[in-house]
């Protein structure tokens, strides 16, 4: 248990289907990641968030629709994805500026 | 542009081998620099962090060594566990410091047997 959960573990969506993925930390960090693992790729940030505001949006297509209510929880809305969408997808927090990372489980998308 | 390189891709030993896995940065110009370790199916855990001021870690069985101007580091593990067996992942944050702009290698798949 990192202190970071997400939800749902297992996701299987199609193309044209609307879903979210979730995540909270209860590490009181200011600042939460999502990243996306593909097979036989570099894990690649895709988004960061410090103190609710988007501070990097590292070239996602507008298919990835983040969400950050506040510094707790961290939401990734899907749609229209693509096959080549499916892929692991971590979220993790950290203090602002600070070093130390905390990674969730992840949420393994499935795109047919 | 960061890129981080990990030697080799998989790495296959017998329990109780001492082993060292690579990482190779091509930009010195880093704050920090982690190895994580991911087991199947799961998020990462972090190991160890070493600052760009700092030579080396340590942890248990774990050493983990910086040369920053050269842009490499080592995991040594000593006497492996099959417990070892996961994919290491090595990662920088670039000199503006934290965790925003880590850049991860693709890892080394381990495997311990026993």
């Amino acid at each position: 248990e990192t202190g970071v959960t997400q939800t749902p573990r297992h996701l299987v969506m199609g193309m044209t289907n609307k879903k979210s993925l979730k995540c909270e930390q209860h590490l009181g960090h200011n600042a939460m990641y999502w990243y996306k693992q593909s097979a036989k790729k570099p894990l690649e940030l895709m988004f960061v968030y410090n103190f609710k505001e988007q501070t990097e949006n590292n070239s996602v297509p507008s298919r990835f629709s983040p969400e950050c209510p506040n510094s707790s929880h961290l939401f990734l809305h899907l749609h229209t994805l693509q096959p080549e969408d499916s892929a692991l997808y971590l979220c993790a927090s950290s203090q602002s500026r600070g070093n130390t990372i905390y990674f969730g489980e992840g949420s393994w998308l499935t795109v047919v | 542009k960061q890129e981080v390189t990990q030697i080799p891709a998989a790495l296959s030993v017998p329990e109780g081998e001492n082993l060292v896995l690579n990482c190779s940065f091509t930009d010195s110009a880093i704050y920090n620099l982690q190895w994580f370790r991911q087991d199947p199916g799961k998020g990462l855990t972090s190991l160890l962090l070493i600052q760009s001021s700092q030579r080396e870690q340590t942890s248990g069985r774990l050493n983990a060594s910086l040369d920053k101007s050269s842009g490499r580091s080592t995991l040594y593990i000593a006497a492996s566990q099959p417990g070892d067996s996961a994919t290491y992942l090595c990662a920088v944050s670039g000199d503006r410091g934290g965790s925003e702009k880590l850049v991860f290698g693709k890892g080394t798949k381990l495997t311990v047997n026993p």
